[in-house]
């Protein structure tokens, strides 16, 4: 079975500075790995996402993310946090073979202090 | 663009009583799923439904029924809640991506649940 541990459940940052959020994955198969945010009260939005191909991907509002194979990782990350990036992130794991299903780590807060 | 519509957005229940989650998507996706959220565990899978015509259960399915009505709607039903049942639920929809794996799960705004 698929699954996806988020090592940080809580992360601070200051404004300006840069973000990594770790994501590493457990599945059988060439995994395909998302990464969502939330803000509060609100929906999941997706931030990137990656299928095959290059291992390092691009996404909306700054953020890229790179997958290793090796390391079974997809982190996620923005060189400068702005105030709005504060919400909780989401990193998730899909594949055909598991009935189109998505698998989500526990998830990670992150707070930007000005 | 409506994208993943879910009625209602809050709800309150008294233990024991039975209520029906309804979730539509219009962008003729085939598969549709209902997770639920809560504090420090992500999101988990509850049942799901591959295509049209078929369900699955997930990680966390007690409790909880669903029908896919058509290709484009999919309830939750909650025959008896129960406090356990407090959560923010979620439904969402995605499409294979060709012959090589889904694309991204399209999300709800989530409906707000409380059982007293």
């Amino acid at each position: 079975a698929q699954s996806v541990t988020q090592p940080d459940i809580h992360i601070t940052v200051s404004e300006g500075a840069s973000l990594e959020l770790r994501c590493n994955y457990s599945y059988g198969a060439t995994p395909y790995l998302f990464w969502y945010v939330q803000s509060p009260g609100q929906g999941l939005q997706l931030l990137l996402k990656y299928f095959s191909g290059d291992t390092l991907v691009q996404g909306i509002k700054g953020f890229e993310a790179e997958f290793k194979r090796s390391q079974s990782s997809f982190n996620l990350r923005k060189p400068s946090v702005h105030w709005s990036d504060a919400a909780e992130y989401f990193c998730a794991v899909g594949a055909r073979a598991a009935g189109n299903k998505l698998t989500f780590g526990g998830g990670t807060r992150v707070l930007v202090k000005p | 663009n409506a994208g993943v519509t879910q009625t209602p957005k809050f709800q309150v229940l008294k233990t024991g009583q039975s209520m029906t989650l309804q979730c539509a998507q219009d962008m003729n996706h085939n598969s549709m799923y209902w997770y639920r959220q809560d504090p420090g565990m992500g999101l988990r899978l509850i049942y799901y439904s591959a295509s049209e015509g078929t369900t699955d259960k997930g990680e966390v399915p007690n409790g909880y029924n669903v029908s896919r009505l058509n290709k484009r709607e999919f309830s939750l039903r909650l025959e008896s809640a129960a406090p356990s049942q407090t959560s923010v639920y979620f439904c969402a929809s995605s499409s294979p991506r060709g012959s090589g794996g889904n694309t991204e799960a399209f999300f709800g705004q989530g409906t707000r649940l409380t059982v007293v």
